[in-house]
């Protein structure tokens, strides 16, 4: 079964806006992580926040935790046409396995 | 995509013929995956390799074997191919220090 769950399964909206997503888990965990998926590629590592961190930032990406609703969202900011992907949180509970989501589709319309 | 190469990139095969899928890396990480990647499932751990003839199963184990004979290789067997395991395959490396993971471009497997 899958520990972490995106929400929207997919989002589209204008270059320029904000896109906000966020992850749902259902145990504690070391840390939770965002990977981008573009079309036809391999998984990219974008951001890893700890379980004791509440917020970290990566150029346009803000991440934030919030481990006792066991919940995280992915902020992009100033959206760009590259941003199109689709992005997955990870949780890590040790012993070096990720548990990953379904994947929020993100398109961004020029 | 990290010095991580897969091979074939693209494999159509019948039903109950075996099938191997390489996973090669340039970085000497420790950690090696293979996970598969279906509509609605996101990306499901098959096995995964914490050292050089070191393996253990994942979510999704049966019908497949791995082996690691050497650091850089990764191999995922399977023994009699099902129309099930259409998917894409994705090999992933990890050094162990932060549970990051860095992928390969994938396998995309048809099983006819």
């Amino acid at each position: 079964s899958q520990q972490g769950e995106e929400d929207p399964q997919a989002l589209s909206i204008q270059e320029g806006e904000n896109a906000t997503m966020n992850c749902s888990y259902k145990t504690s965990i070391n840390n939770l992580q965002w990977y981008r998926q573009n079309s036809g590629r391999g998984l990219v590592h974008l951001i890893l926040i700890r379980s004791n961190e509440r917020e970290k930032h990566s150029g346009r990406l803000r991440v934030t935790l919030d481990t006792s609703k066991k919940s995280s969202s992915l902020l992009i900011t100033a959206s760009r046409a590259a941003d199109t992907a689709s992005y997955f949180c990870a949780t890590s509970q040790g012993a070096q396995k990720l548990v990953f989501g379904q994947g929020t589709r993100l398109t961004i319309n020029p | 995509d990290a010095g991580i190469t897969q091979s074939p990139r693209h494999k159509v095969t019948e039903t109950g013929t075996p099938v191997t899928l390489r996973c090669h890396q340039t970085e000497n990480h420790r950690y090696m995956y293979w996970y598969r990647q279906d509509p609605g499932h996101g990306l499901r751990l098959i096995h995964y390799s914490y050292g050089v003839k070191d393996t253990d199963k994942g979510e999704v184990s049966d019908g497949y074997s791995v082996s690691r004979s050497k650091t850089e290789d990764f191999l995922l067997t399977l023994e009699s191919a099902t129309s099930s395991q259409t998917s894409v395959y994705f090999c992933a490396i990890s050094d162990g220090g932060t549970d990051t993971q860095y992928f390969g471009p994938g396998t995309r497997l048809t099983v006819l």
